[in-house]
């Protein structure tokens, strides 16, 4: 069965303070991974696809990095508009076309 | 571009009424979800639909049922509501499964059954 499972559940940090986030999971064959940014009452909004080991992904202030186990989303010099629920996410093993979802990430940058 | 529209935004259901939620995209993406979030468990599939005139369980169907009505739309109906219903419901969007599996979701339906 797949699991996903993000650390960790919350995560406070000063502006400028540099961090990472983890997604570990377990599937029969990864067939890519992916990021969300949830902001409160609204819908989860794309991040990145990462699909092998070694690979890496960045946008702004974001970095996403994949092992085999697990991956990374490195924040670097966060600001307050960071501040959001971070979800991570795998195809399903049984069908790609279905995600199973972590729990997320719920990161506050104070200023 | 509207991208994915869900109504209603809000609403409070007695225990064993029935309601549909609507979802509309305008991506001209062939497949559509209905997802489900609570607190601590994440988002947990419903219902999918690959393609216009397919519809496939998730991992949470039971007590819902779901209507591809044409490539746009996508609607979640509730039959007899229950209190373990009360959910924020999202509904999403993609080209196609697979490997392009970016989604885009909707803002969401807030859901209290009382």
């Amino acid at each position: 069965e797949d699991q996903v499972t993000q650390s960790p559940e919350a995560l406070r940090l000063q502006e400028g303070e540099s961090s990472s986030l983890n997604c570990s999971y377990t599937v029969s064959g990864l067939r890519g991974l992916f990021w969300y940014r949830q902001d409160p009452g609204k819908g989860p909004e794309f991040l990145f696809t990462l699909y092998s080991a070694g690979e890496e992904k960045e946008k702004e202030r974001l970095k996403a990095t994949l092992t085999k186990k697990e991956s990374f989303l490195h924040i670097t010099a966060p600001k307050p508009e960071d501040s959001a629920t971070y979800l991570c996410a795998v195809p399903h093993w049984g069908s790609a076309r279905q995600l199973t979802f972590g729990s997320g990430t719920q990161l506050t940058v104070l200023p | 571009n509207a991208g994915v529209t869900q109504t209603p935004k809000f609403q409070v259901l007695k225990t064993g009424q029935s309601m549909t939620l609507q979802c509309a995209q305008d991506m001209n993406h062939n497949s559509m979800y209905w997802y489900r979030q609570d607190p601590g468990m994440g988002l947990r599939l419903i219902y999918y639909s690959a393609s216009e005139g397919t519809t496939d369980k998730g991992e949470v169907p039971n007590g819902y049922n779901v209507s591809r009505l044409n490539k746009r739309e996508f609607s979640l109906r509730l039959e007899s509501a229950a209190p373990s219903q009360t959910s924020v419901y999202f509904c999403a969007s993609n080209k196609q499964g697979g490997q392009n599996t970016e989604a885009f979701f909707g803002q969401g339906t807030r859901l209290t059954v009382v």
